[in-house]
């Protein structure tokens, strides 16, 4: 059974923080993985896939790394707003099975 | 463009009952893939179909089935409803592959099983 681990699960800060959070994924038969944002009341909204080691991507203060060889992903914000207030999803792609995992989600709340 | 769009948004069943979630993708994708969201639960993978053909499968008994159309639009069934199926049932679509494409998700179907 593959597992992806999503952590911290809540993280509470106050605008103008940076933050970040991490997931970890087997390290073996790596395909993908994704990182979703979840605000509440609406639908979860990609924000990267990354393929290669090391890969780093950005979008706008929200910016991912990825360490396939050791098996983890971080996401970072940063100086947080209260609109970055959501869950932040990971989902692994083994490629075995071609099939998403996703991770429980780390809860964030940005304190205006 | 117009998004995902599922319905309906929100039912109620009572067990034993079977109930049909539709989905209908982005223009031009060929991948719908459905998930459920339950409490304390990541989004668990149901069932993934391109091209009218179910291309992979979640661990989920066979209750749980679907279907994909000409137009690319879905629909899963769930029959012999149980209590636990109460869930957030979300369909995302992309342009070729669900594991591997950047996915789009519709706001899903909230069943509730009385």
């Amino acid at each position: 059974i593959l597992n992806v681990e999503q952590s911290p699960q809540s993280l509470h800060v106050q605008e103008g923080d940076s933050t970040n959070f991490t997931c970890s994924f087997p390290s073996s038969n790596f395909y993908a993985l994704h990182w979703y944002r979840w605000e509440t009341a609406k639908s979860p909204e990609a924000l990267f896939v990354m393929t290669l080691n090391g890969d780093e991507k950005k979008k706008g203060r929200i910016s991912a790394t990825l360490n396939t060889k050791e098996g983890y992903s971080y996401l970072y914000i940063k100086g947080s707003q209260p609109e970055d207030s959501a869950t932040y999803l990971c989902a692994f792609n083994g490629g075995a099975t071609n099939k998403l995992i996703f991770g429980t989600g780390t809860l964030l709340a940005v304190q205006p | 463009k117009a998004g995902v769009t599922q319905t309906p948004r929100y039912l109620i069943k009572t067990r034993g009952q079977q109930v049909t979630l539709s989905c209908s993708p982005i223009s031009g994708h060929r991948s719908v893939s459905w998930y459920q969201q339950t409490p304390g639960q990541g989004l668990q993978f149901l069932f993934e179909y391109f091209s009218e053909t179910q291309r992979n499968k979640g661990n989920f008994p066979g209750r749980f089935s679907g279907r994909q159309f000409s137009n690319s639009r879905s629909e899963m069934n769930v029959s012999t409803l149980e209590l636990g199926d109460s869930a957030l049932y979300l369909c995302a679509s992309s342009l070729d592959s669900a594991a591997t494409g950047e996915l789009f998700f519709g706001e899903g179907s909230r069943l509730t099983v009385l």
